[in-house]
């Protein structure tokens, strides 16, 4: 089953701060997030492990709450380069012990960065 | 080192007609992953491999077909294609799953008439 992200597009000015949501109904193993320019392949932001911690890279950090099934991914002082469109991706199997269901994605929220 | 290489890079088929779009990977990557990508439905997993001789269905496997002879290659079927498979298909792997970052390869534009 996809997570659910939100908002499903963002339009910003560079230098303005956004968070994009992703919820899941099931438990979370684990929870990705990869950004996509058009017409080429997901680039790998970072991955979050159940624990509740909070990773960053560069200007760009991430959230997990467990109990809550959800994640936040924060872009701070954002730039031209950010535009594209972000997914995030879970794996609940493993944690439930039901085995591996394999990373299943979002549908993606669209970041636009004006100048 | 080349890491996730899909051929072919675009493909036109005719109803009914079937092939295989070939992965491979040159990481030992244990953990290999089929995707496709479709406007306004993200990335949706078609089938995955937690090693060779082991695959698993994901969310949207009916029309296709998967094996995992060698821990490389991971080669995805079409047995009779259809135009709903009109799609961008992408091949992923990580050392892990669940807890490694996935490699993705550049993708096959399929387009079914």
């Amino acid at each position: 089953q996809q997570p659910v992200q939100s908002p499903q597009a963002v339009i910003l000015r560079e230098g303005e701060d956004a968070v994009i949501n992703c919820s899941s109904s099931k438990a979370l193993y684990s929870v990705h997030w990869y950004r996509q320019k058009h017409g080429e392949a997901p680039v790998f932001l970072m991955i979050l492990l159940k624990g509740g911690e909070q990773k960053g890279h560069e200007k760009i950090s991430a959230s997990f709450n467990e109990k809550k099934q959800q994640s936040s991914l924060y872009l701070t002082a954002s730039q031209l380069s950010y535009s594209g469109t972000y997914f995030c991706g879970t794996e609940t199997g493993m944690y439930s012990g039901g085995g591996a269901d394999g990373l299943t994605f979002g549908k993606g929220t669209h970041l636009i960065i004006q100048p | 080192n080349a890491g996730v290489t899909q051929t072919p890079k675009f493909q036109v088929l005719k109803t009914g007609q079937s092939m295989t779009l070939q992965c491979a990977q040159d990481m030992n990557h244990e953990y290999m992953s089929w995707y496709r990508q479709d406007p306004g439905m993200g990335l949706r997993l078609i089938h995955y491999s937690v090693g060779a001789g082991i695959t698993d269905q994901g969310e949207v496997p009916n029309g296709y077909n998967v094996s995992r002879s060698t821990t490389e290659d991971f080669p995805l079927r079409l047995l009779s294609a259809a135009p709903s498979q009109t799609s961008v298909y992408f091949c992923a792997s990580s050392y892990g799953l669940g807890v490694e970052k996935l490699f993705f390869g550049s993708g096959t534009q399929l387009s079914v008439l």
